[in-house]
């Protein structure tokens, strides 16, 4: 159980382009997802937080132009990434945290595989 | 505010041999603490959690791992290491749900650990 599927896994696309990658929560109810950027041998860098229904919360630093988040279901969160460059590329993992796994943090996220995006 | 520090980049064991990953955190309340598995070109999957009650948490694959209060620590271990355990390991926490907070987890800079034959 607790299934969260992320696609596209990777993608190569032109500068300018924009991407969306797409988080689902296969089995369960997914109140409250997150967004995380990795670079290359480092750790996961929290982008932003959404839930279902309301307006994504960003880190410092993120800009909510660049990065559009929606959650529109409880079952859904896209990422988009507008008009890439070079420098957004990286590695993209969602993680959801469902309904009905009890109130409060100490119910662990569930990670989608990531989206490696490469930007030319 | 919340902070972990995961002692040793990279660490290398022979197989069979006693895998200890370290990882200590800072937190101005009782945290909520973490171990996460990532293998190559995937998400994360999870290890094990403590909460409350016993420090002494097990976890999948054989690894568990102690909660110590006085120490500020959360080490990995595990008693004999396959090759199948080689991946990179992140120690998380996060704090309890006081005023709405997200639950946000905050996240070591990850320790790989490779496995010789």
């Amino acid at each position: 159980g607790a299934v969260v599927s992320q696609h596209p896994s990777w993608v190569i696309c032109k500068s300018g382009t924009s991407v969306k990658i797409e988080c689902r929560s296969l089995d369960f109810q997914a109140t409250t997802m997150f967004w995380y950027r990795q670079f290359p041998k480092q750790s996961l860098m929290l982008m932003a937080t959404s839930n279902e229904g309301s307006k994504a919360t960003y880190e410092q630093g993120v800009e909510k132009d660049k990065f559009l988040i929606n959650h529109a279901s409880l079952t859904l969160s896209t990422l988009t990434v507008t008009s890439a460059h070079p420098e957004d590329s990286s590695f993209y993992i969602c993680s959801a945290r469902g309904q009905g796994e009890g109130w409060g943090n100490n119910q662990p996220q569930h990670f989608g595989d990531g989206t490696r995006l490469s930007i030319l | 505010a919340q902070s972990v520090t995961q002692l040793g980049s990279h660490v290398s064991v022979s197989e069979g041999a006693l895998v200890l990953l370290r990882c200590n955190y800072s937190s101005s309340v009782p945290p909520y603490l973490f171990w996460y598995v990532q293998y190559p070109n995937q998400g994360l999957q999870l290890l094990l959690k403590y909460t409350t009650g016993a420090t002494l948490v097990k976890g999948i694959n054989g690894f568990e791992a102690e909660f110590k209060k006085s120490e500020t620590s959360f080490h990995l271990t595990k008693p004999s290491a396959h090759m199948s355990d080689a991946a990179e390991y992140f120690c998380a926490v996060s704090a309890p749900n006081y005023g709405g907070s997200q639950g946000n987890l905050i996240f070591g800079k990850g320790t790989k650990l490779s496995v010789k034959p």
